[in-house]
């Protein structure tokens, strides 16, 4: 079975720092993707990032980058140049790709993340 | 950008009443998915869609929960007869089809409130 494990409940850092946010997964599937996603306050769930476990290089975009070891089975996201903006909880996620059912996306019990001015 | 809509943001409704949680997916979308969140909690998944039938359905949704989608364009998640610990923010998603990589999206999300 898929999990997804998130150790650190709460995060602290300080504004214009980068941050790193953990994130493990297990599953036996050779094929997966990883997802990161944002929820502020206000409860919507927002994309930020993925990562493909055939893909060759960490995925970027804009200040998110995605370090991904496979073997390790981790995934770990990178914010750079934290802003005050970035304060929520993050979802790390996990999709079985080998299925021809695109299957569900399973979430790990998320970090809150605060950005302190 | 395309997005996945939802309606209602909020809804407070009496226990035993019937719920319908509207949403609409990103057009060229074929999959689609209903999570839910209990306050403080971690996301779960509900349900899949594809191909006009449920794909998938997880241990939550029992025969109080059903799916459809009316018009080919809404998607619906009805509660027949809401209990309290259905109380929750209920995420609509949806992704299209595409080798290799298939992100999905969400919606805002319905708070639902069982009184």
């Amino acid at each position: 079975a898929q999990k997804i494990t998130q150790t650190q409940p709460g995060m602290f850092v300080q504004e214009k720092e980068a941050v790193t946010l953990d994130c493990t997964y297990d599953t036996s599937d050779p094929s997966y993707g990883l997802f990161w996603y944002k929820q502020p306050s206000s409860g919507e769930m927002i994309f930020l990032i993925y990562q493909g476990s055939y893909d060759q290089q960490n995925a970027t975009e804009g200040r998110y980058s995605l370090n991904f070891q496979k073997a390790r089975k981790s995934a770990n996201l990178v914010i750079s140049a934290s802003q005050l903006g970035d304060s929520a909880m993050y979802f790390c996620a996990m999709r079985d790709l080998a299925k021809t059912s695109y299957d569900k996306v399973i979430f790990g019990p998320g970090t809150s993340l605060s950005v302190i001015p | 950008e395309p997005e996945v809509t939802q309606t209602p943001s909020h809804q407070v409704t009496q226990m035993g009443q019937e719920v319908i949680l509207r949403c609409v997916p990103i057009s060229n979308h074929l999959y689609f998915y209903w999570y839910r969140q209990i306050l403080g909690q971690k996301v779960e998944f509900l349900v899949s869609f594809y191909n006009n039938e449920i794909s998938e359905k997880s241990e939550i949704f029992d025969d109080q929960f059903s799916v459809e989608r009316p018009d080919g364009s809404n998607f619906t998640l009805k509660i027949r007869s809401t209990k309290l610990e259905d109380s929750a923010m209920y995420f609509c998603a949806s992704s299209e089809e595409i080798q290799g990589g298939n992100t999905i999206y969400f919606g805002e999300g319905s708070w639902l409130t069982v009184v």
